[in-house]
């Protein structure tokens, strides 16, 4: 079936450091992998999504990438500020079937 | 502005009782989902729906109902709440036909403690 696995419950970042969360996926064929983000007392929303033509996506200063070898995508950004504090949410899209969500990683930047 | 709307934004319930939970989408997409949010399990599909009329179970059906009664409106119904369902409920909508190509649009949540 398709899953997805999001193992980083929570992350805990000073302004500045580098953040790479990672996930791993379980399907077939040629999915598309997003991630959400969710700020506090909001819906998520789309931050950027990869798909199997082009293995990369870039939005606000994150880059996501994908690897079909590994079966995993992970999202990074080279120097988090305090308003990047949220939960993200990576997420498996595939031909046929609604998207499955990872558990999500809560990650605080502090001051 | 195109928009998911949730109501209510806060609901408690009683065990037994029945609760509905309402959404209104003004992006006229066809496709609408219902998830609940609890710590440690993420976003999890309750029920979806293609368009008006039709209604699709998601991963964890049971206990639930939904209705879409038109294009705008997809609801959520508890028949019988039990205290297992206090949680924070997403309705969203989607603008592709499926999971590869859908962008989801989420409105606000509503949060449900059943006492």
């Amino acid at each position: 079936g398709n899953s997805v696995t999001q193992m980083q419950g929570q992350v805990t970042l000073s302004e500045e450091e580098f953040l790479f969360i990672n996930c791993t996926y379980s399907t077939t064929g040629y999915p598309t992998l997003f991630w959400y983000v969710q700020y506090p007392g909001e819906g998520p929303q789309l931050l950027l999504k990869v798909t199997t033509a082009n293995n990369k996506g870039s939005s606000r200063g994150f880059e996501a990438t994908y690897d079909k070898g590994t079966t995993s995508f992970h999202l990074q950004k080279a120097s988090v500020q305090e308003s990047d504090s949220a939960v993200y949410y990576c997420v498996l899209g595939n031909s046929g079937t609604y998207q499955r969500f990872g558990t999500g990683t809560k990650l605080q930047v502090v001051p | 502005e195109a928009a998911v709307t949730q109501s209510p934004r806060n609901k408690v319930a009683v065990t037994g009782g029945k609760v509905t939970l309402s959404c209104n989408q003004t992006n006229n997409h066809n496709n609408m989902y219902w998830y609940r949010q609890d710590t440690g399990h993420g976003l999890r599909l309750i029920h979806y729906s293609y368009g008006a009329g039709s209604t699709e179970k998601g991963d964890i059906p049971d206990g639930y109902k939904a209705s879409r009664p038109s294009q705008e409106n997809f609801s959520l119904i508890l028949e019988l709440a039990t205290p297992s369902q206090t949680s924070v409920y997403f309705c969203a909508s989607g603008d592709g036909s499926w999971g590869d190509q859908n962008t989801l649009y989420f409105g606000a949540g509503t949060r449900l403690s059943v006492l």
